[in-house]
């Protein structure tokens, strides 16, 4: 049962312009939404995370959207670069048990020069 | 510091071989975590062990079986192995917070790509 639902697959986008993934989810018990980074031959590697406390998390040019109400959430890349070309995937937790991640089916965003 | 480690980091298994993936950590995590890794699947939890000695099913725990002997090692096995089980195997680690629970943060090998024939 797939309770992180992600999209689109896959995403080309210019060189400095937006990349936007989103994610649903449907446990209301989630209250940890972390996004992980995958470069090819690599392992994922956390990149942003937010709580439900707030509704937007940036570090950097990377950013979080978190609608509660919606039970959606987005990660957006300002000024998108080559060097951001990878797989990335959404994933939520509940905190009494967050040894066990719930992650999204990925998506794999490729930059173009 | 190596951080999560993984050996093999390839491996080609005949139907009904058998072999043991190994994952060795250097951060002193309690927690370990085995995932597989598959096209549009995203990662899916086989076993984890929250301390030495001790292991739990995850989401897709059949036809695997873990030990976790030192706090260090987390050994993935496949008695008899079968093409639906090729895949990118990925291990990870997380810290115990005061508490008990689990820290949120994973910590990720570079993964064993396994293919079964």
């Amino acid at each position: 049962q797939q309770q992180v639902k992600q999209s689109p697959q896959s995403l080309i986008v210019q060189k400095g312009g937006i990349s936007i993934i989103n994610c649903a989810y449907e446990n209301t018990a989630f209250d940890y939404f972390p996004w992980y980074q995958q470069f090819p031959g690599k392992g994922p590697a956390l990149l942003i995370a937010i709580r439900p406390d707030v509704s937007e998390k940036k570090e950097g040019r990377f950013t979080i959207s978190f609608n509660k109400s919606a039970k959606q959430f987005s990660l957006h890349i300002m000024d998108s670069q080559p060097g951001d070309s990878a797989t990335y995937f959404c994933a939520a937790t509940p905190y009494s048990s967050a040894s066990k991640i719930i992650f999204g089916s990925g998506t794999r965003l490729s930059i173009r020069p | 510091n190596a951080g999560v480690t993984q050996t093999p980091k390839f491996r080609v298994l005949k139907t009904g071989q058998s072999m043991t993936l190994l994952c060795a950590q250097d951060m002193n995590h309690e927690y370990m975590y085995w995932y597989r890794q598959d096209p549009g699947m995203g990662l899916r939890l086989i076993h984890y062990s929250v301390g030495e000695g001790t292991t739990a099913k995850g989401e897709v725990p059949d036809g695997y079986n873990v030990s976790r002997l030192k706090k260090q090692n987390f050994l993935l096995g496949l008695e008899s192995a079968a093409p639906s089980q090729t895949s990118v195997y990925f291990c990870a680690t997380s810290e115990r917070l005061t508490g008990g629970l689990s820290s949120y943060e994973q910590y990720f090998g570079p993964g064993t790509r396994l293919t079964v024939t």
